[in-house]
């Protein structure tokens, strides 16, 4: 069965730094990788997903991610951080099996601070 | 936003009780997939209905009990409501014309089970 781990429940960074939300993921098979925002009290907005191709991948409000196959990882990282990103960010990994379920992780709190 | 909506936006429900939740899928999408994320933790996949049909399930007992019409909306029922039921429940839809297909995320209904 596939799983995802996101190994820090909060992340702090000054507005303006570069942002990095961590992402482990363990399939067999090819991963399909994908990050979600939530907001207080709201849905998840989907930011972005790794296919195939590219290892960078670039999605919505200037976040990307970086797929390391060797390091099953699946980083979501910002260049420049903003007080609007701080919500709970959520790594997620479609079923290989068939079907579309999404295994998600425990999520991380961003936090950006002034 | 997404164009998937869900209702209603919050419930209070005693033990024992029966509730039924509601979503309406994104327009041209054929696909619902039901969430339960409790406090704390990452949604957990309930079950997806593709074309009325249920088409995989998640780790959830037979009281969790689903519908999908011929407008691609849906209903997700449970019976005999606990007190662990409590939580944000999440529907989303999309359309699996590959495995790639990105699921949307209504707004969630939030269920309190007293």
């Amino acid at each position: 069965a596939q799983s995802v781990a996101q190994p820090e429940d909060q992340v702090n960074v000054a507005e303006g730094n570069p942002l990095t939300v961590k992402c482990t993921y363990s399939v067999s098979g090819n991963p399909y990788l994908f990050w979600y925002v939530q907001y207080p009290n709201r849905g998840l907005q989907f930011l972005l997903k790794y296919i195939t191709g590219d290892n960078l991948v670039k999605g919505s409000y200037g976040f990307e991610a970086e797929f390391n196959k060797s390091q099953t990882s699946f980083h979501l990282k910002k260049p420049s951080a903003l007080v609007s990103d701080s919500a709970l960010y959520f790594c997620a990994v479609r079923d290989t099996g068939g079907g579309n379920k999404l295994t998600f992780g425990t999520g991380t709190q961003l936090k950006v601070e002034l | 936003e997404t164009g998937v909506t869900q209702s209603p936006t919050h419930l209070i429900k005693t033990r024992g009780q029966q509730v039924t939740l509601r979503c309406s899928s994104q327009s041209g999408h054929n696909t619902v997939s039901w969430y339960q994320q409790a406090l704390g933790q990452g949604p957990q996949f309930i079950f997806q209905y593709y074309r009325e049909e249920e088409n995989g399930r998640g780790n959830f007992p037979p009281r969790f009990s689903g519908l999908q019409f011929p407008n691609y909306s849906s209903e997700l029922n449970v019976n005999a409501l606990e007190l662990d039921d409590s939580a944000l429940y999440l529907c989303a839809s999309s359309t699996p014309t590959h495995r790639t297909d990105t699921q949307y995320f209504g707004p969630g209904t939030r269920l309190t089970v007293l």
